[in-house]
Protein backbone atom coordinates (compact mmCIF):
# COMPACT_ATOMS: atom_id res chain seq x y z
CA UNK A 1 0.00 0.00 0.00
CA UNK A 2 1.26 3.31 -0.92
CA UNK A 3 2.03 5.77 1.58
CA UNK A 4 1.20 9.30 1.61
CA UNK A 5 3.17 12.16 3.02
CA UNK A 6 1.45 15.47 3.25
CA UNK A 7 2.03 19.13 5.65
CA UNK A 8 0.85 18.52 9.05
CA UNK A 9 -0.98 22.22 8.63
CA UNK A 10 -1.49 24.88 6.10
CA UNK A 11 -2.86 29.01 6.98
CA UNK A 12 -5.01 30.74 4.85
CA UNK A 13 -6.80 33.57 4.28
CA UNK A 14 -10.59 33.68 2.41
CA UNK A 15 -10.47 34.89 -1.02
CA UNK A 16 -7.02 32.87 -1.71
CA UNK A 17 -6.35 29.44 -4.01
CA UNK A 18 -4.70 26.93 -1.37
CA UNK A 19 -2.80 24.09 -2.88
CA UNK A 20 -2.24 21.01 -0.85
CA UNK A 21 0.54 18.71 -1.57
CA UNK A 22 0.90 14.91 -1.14
CA UNK A 23 3.74 12.80 -1.81
CA UNK A 24 3.28 8.90 -2.71
CA UNK A 25 6.86 7.83 -4.04
CA UNK A 26 6.06 4.52 -4.22
CA UNK A 27 2.33 4.74 -6.49
CA UNK A 28 1.77 1.84 -8.02
CA UNK A 29 0.61 1.27 -11.54
CA UNK A 30 -3.28 0.28 -10.13
CA UNK A 31 -3.66 3.04 -7.94
CA UNK A 32 -5.56 6.28 -7.66
CA UNK A 33 -5.54 9.33 -5.84
CA UNK A 34 -8.23 10.15 -3.85
CA UNK A 35 -8.93 13.63 -1.97
CA UNK A 36 -10.77 13.46 1.15
CA UNK A 37 -12.30 16.57 3.29
CA UNK A 38 -13.28 16.25 7.27
CA UNK A 39 -14.76 18.92 9.34
CA UNK A 40 -14.94 18.09 13.32
CA UNK A 41 -17.60 15.51 14.74
CA UNK A 42 -18.08 14.01 11.28
CA UNK A 43 -16.81 11.66 8.61
CA UNK A 44 -14.78 12.20 5.89
CA UNK A 45 -16.23 13.57 2.31
CA UNK A 46 -14.93 12.82 -0.90
CA UNK A 47 -13.92 15.93 -2.65
CA UNK A 48 -11.79 14.70 -6.18
CA UNK A 49 -10.28 11.76 -7.34
CA UNK A 50 -7.73 11.30 -10.15
CA UNK A 51 -5.02 9.07 -11.81
CA UNK A 52 -3.30 11.13 -13.77
CA UNK A 53 -3.24 15.00 -15.63
CA UNK A 54 -5.31 16.99 -14.16
CA UNK A 55 -8.87 16.84 -12.69
CA UNK A 56 -11.22 19.57 -12.18
CA UNK A 57 -14.97 19.62 -10.50
CA UNK A 58 -17.05 22.23 -8.35
CA UNK A 59 -15.00 21.82 -5.74
CA UNK A 60 -11.43 21.96 -6.34
CA UNK A 61 -8.77 20.66 -9.14
CA UNK A 62 -6.47 17.91 -8.62
CA UNK A 63 -2.84 17.92 -10.40
CA UNK A 64 -0.87 15.20 -10.88
CA UNK A 65 2.62 15.06 -12.57
CA UNK A 66 3.47 12.30 -15.17
CA UNK A 67 5.59 10.75 -12.66
CA UNK A 68 2.87 10.30 -10.36
CA UNK A 69 4.89 10.62 -7.25
CA UNK A 70 2.93 13.34 -6.38
CA UNK A 71 -0.31 15.19 -6.70
CA UNK A 72 -1.68 18.71 -5.73
CA UNK A 73 -5.48 19.77 -4.63
CA UNK A 74 -6.20 22.88 -5.55
CA UNK A 75 -8.77 24.45 -3.48
CA UNK A 76 -10.21 28.38 -5.70
CA UNK A 77 -10.73 31.63 -3.31
CA UNK A 78 -10.87 29.60 -0.03
CA UNK A 79 -13.87 30.51 2.44
CA UNK A 80 -13.74 30.65 6.57
CA UNK A 81 -16.03 27.14 6.07
CA UNK A 82 -13.58 25.51 4.09
CA UNK A 83 -11.37 24.57 7.40
CA UNK A 84 -11.11 21.13 7.89
CA UNK A 85 -8.80 18.49 7.60
CA UNK A 86 -7.41 17.30 4.47
CA UNK A 87 -6.71 13.78 3.44
CA UNK A 88 -4.99 12.28 0.34
CA UNK A 89 -5.23 8.82 0.18
CA UNK A 90 -3.80 6.53 -2.87
CA UNK A 91 -5.26 2.82 -2.98
CA UNK A 92 -5.79 0.16 -5.54
CA UNK A 93 -8.29 -0.11 -7.85
CA UNK A 94 -8.47 -3.81 -8.43
CA UNK A 95 -11.45 -5.83 -7.35
CA UNK A 96 -10.32 -8.74 -6.32
CA UNK A 97 -9.01 -9.12 -2.46
CA UNK A 98 -10.65 -6.37 -1.38
CA UNK A 99 -10.01 -2.64 -1.78
CA UNK A 100 -7.70 -1.02 1.46
CA UNK A 101 -6.64 2.36 1.70
CA UNK A 102 -4.54 4.28 4.38
CA UNK A 103 -5.53 7.58 5.90
CA UNK A 104 -2.74 9.63 6.93
CA UNK A 105 -2.97 12.54 9.34
CA UNK A 106 -3.87 14.66 6.71
CA UNK A 107 -3.42 18.19 6.47
CA UNK A 108 -5.14 21.11 8.91
CA UNK A 109 -6.25 24.16 7.12
CA UNK A 110 -6.84 26.47 8.39
CA UNK A 111 -9.01 29.39 6.67
CA UNK A 112 -8.78 32.76 8.06
CA UNK A 113 -10.46 36.12 7.44
CA UNK B 1 -31.29 8.25 0.42
CA UNK B 2 -29.90 7.95 3.75
CA UNK B 3 -26.50 6.63 2.47
CA UNK B 4 -24.77 5.02 5.68
CA UNK B 5 -26.40 5.19 8.88
CA UNK B 6 -24.32 4.61 12.48
CA UNK B 7 -25.84 4.02 16.02
CA UNK B 8 -25.77 4.83 18.47
CA UNK B 9 -23.42 8.11 17.74
CA UNK B 10 -22.70 8.25 21.58
CA UNK B 11 -21.70 5.66 23.85
CA UNK B 12 -20.16 5.13 27.15
CA UNK B 13 -19.16 1.48 28.25
CA UNK B 14 -17.37 0.29 31.42
CA UNK B 15 -14.37 -1.87 31.15
CA UNK B 16 -15.16 -5.40 30.47
CA UNK B 17 -18.08 -4.48 28.47
CA UNK B 18 -19.38 -5.72 25.14
CA UNK B 19 -21.49 -3.73 22.61
CA UNK B 20 -21.93 -3.88 19.04
CA UNK B 21 -21.92 -0.52 16.86
CA UNK B 22 -24.44 -0.28 14.05
CA UNK B 23 -23.88 0.12 10.35
CA UNK B 24 -26.24 -0.14 7.36
CA UNK B 25 -26.04 1.20 3.77
CA UNK B 26 -28.92 1.59 1.55
CA UNK B 27 -26.97 2.27 -1.55
CA UNK B 28 -26.40 -1.30 -2.45
CA UNK B 29 -22.68 -1.15 -2.25
CA UNK B 30 -20.44 -4.10 -2.14
CA UNK B 31 -17.58 -2.72 0.00
CA UNK B 32 -18.10 -2.09 3.56
CA UNK B 33 -15.11 -0.40 6.13
CA UNK B 34 -14.87 0.17 9.39
CA UNK B 35 -12.22 3.08 10.79
CA UNK B 36 -11.16 4.57 13.71
CA UNK B 37 -9.83 7.79 14.92
CA UNK B 38 -8.41 8.87 17.75
CA UNK B 39 -8.26 12.52 18.56
CA UNK B 40 -6.10 14.63 16.10
CA UNK B 41 -5.38 11.59 14.32
CA UNK B 42 -6.24 10.24 10.94
CA UNK B 43 -8.61 7.21 10.06
CA UNK B 44 -7.15 3.67 10.66
CA UNK B 45 -8.96 0.90 9.20
CA UNK B 46 -10.19 -2.46 11.65
CA UNK B 47 -12.13 -4.25 9.23
CA UNK B 48 -13.61 -4.61 5.81
CA UNK B 49 -15.61 -6.65 3.83
CA UNK B 50 -16.27 -6.59 -0.46
CA UNK B 51 -19.38 -8.73 0.09
CA UNK B 52 -22.44 -10.66 1.80
CA UNK B 53 -20.34 -13.53 4.15
CA UNK B 54 -16.61 -11.78 3.33
CA UNK B 55 -14.64 -10.27 5.87
CA UNK B 56 -10.77 -9.44 6.76
CA UNK B 57 -8.82 -7.84 8.63
CA UNK B 58 -7.41 -4.44 8.49
CA UNK B 59 -4.78 -2.49 10.58
CA UNK B 60 -5.69 -2.67 13.87
CA UNK B 61 -8.20 -5.81 13.90
CA UNK B 62 -6.98 -6.86 18.01
CA UNK B 63 -10.17 -6.47 20.39
CA UNK B 64 -12.92 -6.62 17.38
CA UNK B 65 -14.54 -8.60 15.70
CA UNK B 66 -17.21 -7.95 12.28
CA UNK B 67 -19.73 -9.66 10.30
CA UNK B 68 -21.77 -8.95 7.19
CA UNK B 69 -24.97 -11.35 6.72
CA UNK B 70 -26.05 -8.73 3.86
CA UNK B 71 -24.85 -6.41 1.83
CA UNK B 72 -26.51 -3.68 4.00
CA UNK B 73 -25.52 -3.94 7.12
CA UNK B 74 -21.99 -4.91 8.86
CA UNK B 75 -21.88 -4.56 12.33
CA UNK B 76 -18.90 -3.49 14.57
CA UNK B 77 -18.18 -5.65 18.05
CA UNK B 78 -16.46 -4.99 20.19
CA UNK B 79 -15.48 -7.70 23.23
CA UNK B 80 -14.53 -6.63 26.91
CA UNK B 81 -14.32 -3.31 26.24
CA UNK B 82 -10.60 -1.51 27.04
CA UNK B 83 -9.74 2.17 27.34
CA UNK B 84 -7.59 2.34 24.53
CA UNK B 85 -10.69 1.53 22.41
CA UNK B 86 -12.10 5.06 23.04
CA UNK B 87 -12.51 6.61 19.89
CA UNK B 88 -14.62 7.81 17.31
CA UNK B 89 -15.52 4.88 15.38
CA UNK B 90 -16.62 5.43 11.57
CA UNK B 91 -18.63 2.94 9.11
CA UNK B 92 -17.71 3.64 5.12
CA UNK B 93 -18.94 2.04 1.96
CA UNK B 94 -18.08 2.15 -1.53
CA UNK B 95 -19.20 0.71 -4.57
CA UNK B 96 -17.19 -2.05 -6.99
CA UNK B 97 -16.04 0.72 -8.93
CA UNK B 98 -14.36 2.95 -5.94
CA UNK B 99 -15.92 6.69 -7.22
CA UNK B 100 -14.82 7.58 -3.28
CA UNK B 101 -15.74 6.37 0.05
CA UNK B 102 -19.56 7.43 1.80
CA UNK B 103 -18.87 7.70 5.14
CA UNK B 104 -21.37 7.50 8.26
CA UNK B 105 -21.50 10.05 10.89
CA UNK B 106 -19.76 8.05 13.35
CA UNK B 107 -19.79 7.21 16.70
CA UNK B 108 -17.80 8.20 19.63
CA UNK B 109 -17.04 5.55 22.25
CA UNK B 110 -15.80 6.14 25.78
CA UNK B 111 -14.51 3.24 28.06
CA UNK B 112 -14.18 4.05 31.46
Amino acid sequence: LAKTTQPISMDSYEGQEVNITCSHNNIATNDYITWYQQFPSQGPRFIIQGYKTKVTNEVASLFIPADRKSSTLSLPRVSLSDTAVYYCLVGDMAHTGGFKTIFGAGTRLFVKA
Amino acid sequence: NAGVTQTPKFRILKIGQSMTLQCTQDMNHNYMYWYRQDPGMGLKLIYYSVGAGITDKGEVPNGYNVSRSTTEDFPLRLELAAPSQTSVYFCASSDRNYYGYTFGSGTRLTVV
